[in-house]
């Protein structure tokens, strides 16, 4: 069973601080990698997506990826109170597999 | 905007009734993608589509759901003799990109509620 691990939270950080997300992959053959960000109630919406080792950045967030290690980290920096959401990792193809995804509340 | 589009938005229906949902993804978009969500979980993949040929469809989908694309445009996805456990949030995705790299754009979801 392919799976994408992350941790459930909450991760709770305060406004203007950097938030860390962080998740592993068991499948070696993933070749692309995307974070979701879920507001309650309604559809994830595409973030970053990166598909090589190393880091991407994008504005306030970094996204980074080690497939030796099966692990890719998103980074918010100068995190808002508007951050507050799921966070979704997940590894692409045909059949993308989505982890449970992490809870931020970025406190004001 | 022609974002993807979902009807309808919300189904409450009695256990043992059949329901249809419909998507249209972004018209550029040859690739459809259906989930299903629960509460505390990510989208868990139901069936995927490339133009109108479905490829792959969840070992976890009983027979009970069944998925078209009749013209490789809009989709439909119809659950017969619903139970409880289908109660969810339906999500349906499009992407366009090579070897599935594209990253998928979801629409706003059908909430299902069996009563």
């Amino acid at each position: 069973q392919k799976e994408v691990e992350q941790n459930s939270g909450p991760l709770s950080v305060p406004e203007g601080a950097i938030a860390s997300l962080n998740c592993t992959y068991s499948d070696r053959g993933s070749q692309s990698f995307f974070w979701y960000r879920q507001y309650s109630g309604k559809s994830p919406e595409l973030i970053m997506s990166i598909y090589s080792n190393g880091d991407k950045e994008d504005g306030r967030f970094t996204a980074q990826l080690n497939k030796a290690s099966q692990y890719v980290s998103l980074l918010i920096r100068d995190s808002q109170p508007s951050d507050s959401a799921t966070y979704l990792c997940a590894t692409g193809g045909f059949k993308t597999i989505f982890g449970a995804g992490t809870r931020l509340f970025v406190k004001a | 905007d022609t974002g993807v589009s979902q009807n309808p938005r919300h189904k409450i229906t009695k256990r043992g009734q059949n329901v249809t949902f419909r998507c249209d993804p972004i018209s550029e978009h040859n690739r459809l993608y259906w989930y299903r969500q629960t509460l505390g979980q990510g989208p868990e993949f139901l069936t995927y589509f490339q133009n109108e040929a479905q490829l792959e469809k969840s070992r976890l989908l009983s027979d009970r759901f069944s998925a078209e694309r009749p013209k490789g445009s809009f989709s439909t996805l119809e659950i017969q003799r619903t139970e409880q456990g289908d109660s969810a949030m339906y999500l349906c995705a499009s992407s366009l990109g090579d070897r599935g790299r594209g990253p998928q754009h979801f629409g706003d979801g059908t909430r299902l509620s069996i009563l």
